[in-house]
């Protein structure tokens, strides 16, 4: 079957940094997408790996190893408006998305 | 320019009534996807369309789901003899041809519930 793992819910401290952690087990395989989602709005699309390595936008920060099947999605220097639901989603065709089940990040003052 | 609208917003239905969800992309975008996403949950692939080509339905999940794309740009998603466990947020999303299918532009999402 196909199945992507990340953790139901992180909390941190503004200024903090948080990993969230992305594992998967898919048919195919044409990158790994990162969404965010604050409540009652619309996914955003936050950034995307192609390849194996690091990709940076500003304080986000995505990772991927496809020999591990594994990606992380790294947020740092954390602000309260970052609190929201942050989702994986695997390439798995040339138009389909696989979406993991999301990851709530909730920041504390 | 205008992001991909949806209407309406919320739609509550009586159960055995069939539906009809509108997408309206963004302009230039030829791939245009529909998802559904129950109340915290990640969201479920519907269908996929890409300009003119057979659209790929493979999350469809039963057959009283339909989607329909006129002239390359809106796109309606039917419900027919909706069933309770048909409640949920229908997002319609969209994005620049090929590559860029990674990157996808969500609307608000329409709000459907069965009675």
């Amino acid at each position: 079957g196909q199945s992507l793992e990340q953790p139901s819910e992180v909390t941190a401290v503004e200024g903090a940094i948080v990993q969230i952690n992305c594992t998967y087990q898919t048919s195919g395989f044409y990158g790994l997408s990162w969404y965010q989602q604050h409540d009652g709005g619309a996914p955003t699309f936050l950034s995307y790996n192609g390849l194996d390595g690091l990709e940076e936008t500003g304080r986000f920060s995505s990772f991927l190893s496809r020999s591990d099947s594994y990606g992380y999605l790294l947020l740092q220097e954390l602000q309260m408006k970052d609190s929201a639901s942050y989702f994986c989603a695997v390439r798995v065709s040339w138009g389909k998305l696989q979406f993991g089940a999301g990851t709530q990040v909730v920041v504390t003052p | 320019g205008a992001g991909v609208s949806q209407s309406p917003s919320n739609k509550v239905t009586e159960k055995g009534k069939d539906v009809e969800l509108r997408c309206d992309p963004i302009s230039g975008h030829t791939a245009l996807y529909w998802y559904r996403q129950s109340l915290g949950q990640g969201l479920e692939f519907l269908i996929y369309f890409q300009g003119n080509s057979a659209p790929d339905k493979s999350g469809l999940p039963s057959d009283r789901f339909s989607a329909e794309r006129t002239g390359g740009s809106v796109s309606t998603l039917t419900i027919q003899r909706t069933q309770q466990e048909d409640s949920a947020v229908y997002l319609c999303a969209s994005s620049l041809p090929g590559g860029q299918g990674h990157t996808q532009y969500f609307g608000p999402g329409t709000r459907l519930t069965v009675l």
